[in-house]
C-alpha cells in the first residue's frame, strides 16, 4: 500500500521568500513516481512537477523544484521567490510502477502575504 | 474548450435522489478516474477504468457506481444520495505510462463538480 503524508495543514509566507512544502511517502515498491499539484481557489488541479524514483537529479520546473531524498522517503516542493499567485492548496501524490493510480496526501494550504 | 469536461459543475440535491456526474475527454486517453475531495482528507479514488471494458473499484466505492460508455466518456452515479456524499468530485484521465518517454502518468483533471446533498 502507498501512503502520502503532508504534515503542514497551512503555511503563511512573505512574498518573495522561498517556501518549502513537506511531503513524505511510504511504499514498498522499488520504482515509483512523485507528483505535486496546485489547486487555486477556483478549484482546478494544476500539475506542477514530477520526480521519478530512479532520476539522478532533482526535478525543476521554473520556480518549482523538488527536493527528493530517497533514503528519507521525502519529496518536498520548493517554490523560489514566492508570488501572491502562489496562494493555493498544494497536493503531493505518488504512483508505483505498474499501478497507474495516484495516491494523494491531504494537502497544504499556502498563503502568500504581501 | 477544456480537454476534460465535467457536467454539472454544481448540483444541489436531496437525500435519496439519484445523481449522475458526467465526464468527457478529448485527450484520447484510455485511463479515466473519479476522485472525491473533502476538506482535510485530500483526494480519494472512487473508481477507475483503464479501457472501455475495464472498471475497477477504488478505495471508497461504496454508494457509487460508474459506467464507461465510450473511450471518451466516464460517468459516476450516486444511486441514492446521502449527505456525507457532499464533496467536490473530480474526473481525471491519464495516458499509458511509458507510451512516450515524456509520459509520467500524470493525471489531467476536469474542473470539478461540486455536489451538495441536503
Amino acid at each position: 500500500a502507498q501512503k502520502i503524508t503532508q504534515t503542514q495543514p497551512g503555511m503563511f509566507v512573505q512574498e518573495k521568500e522561498a517556501v518549502t512544502l513537506d511531503c513524505t511517502y511510504d511504499t514498498s515498491d522499488p520504482s515509483y513516481g512523485l507528483f505535486w499539484y496546485k489547486q487555486p481557489s477556483s478549484g482546478e488541479m494544476i500539475f506542477l512537477i514530477y520526480q521519478g524514483s530512479y532520476d539522478q537529479q532533482n526535478a525543476t520546473e521554473g520556480r518549482y523544484s523538488l527536493n527528493f531524498q530517497k533514503a528519507r522517503k521525502s519529496a518536498n516542493l520548493v517554490i523560489s521567490a514566492s508570488q501572491l499567485g502562489d496562494s493555493a492548496m498544494y497536493f503531493c501524490a505518488m504512483r508505483a510502477l505498474g499501478n497507474e493510480k495516484l495516491t494523494f496526501g491531504t494537502g497544504t494550504r499556502l498563503t502568500i502575504i504581501p | 474548450d477544456a480537454d476534460v469536461t465535467q457536467t454539472p459543475r454544481n448540483r444541489i440535491t436531496k437525500t435519496g435522489k439519484r445523481i449522475m456526474l458526467e465526464c468527457s475527454q478529448t485527450k484520447g486517453h484510455d485511463r479515466m478516474y473519479w476522485y472525491r475531495q473533502d476538506p482535510g482528507l485530500g483526494l480519494r479514488l472512487i473508481y477507475y477504468s483503464f479501457d472501455v471494458k475495464d472498471i475497477n473499484k477504488g478505495e471508497i466505492s461504496d454508494g457509487y457506481s460508474v459506467s464507461r460508455q465510450a473511450q471518451a466518456k466516464f460517468s459516476l452515479s450516486l444511486e441514492s444520495a446521502i449527505p456525507n456524499q457532499t464533496a467536490l468530485y473530480f474526473c481525471a484521465t491519464s495516458d499509458l505510462v511509458g507510451r512516450t518517454v515524456a509520459n509520467t502518468g500524470e493525471l489531467f483533471f476536469g474542473e470539478g463538480s461540486r455536489l451538495t446533498v441536503l
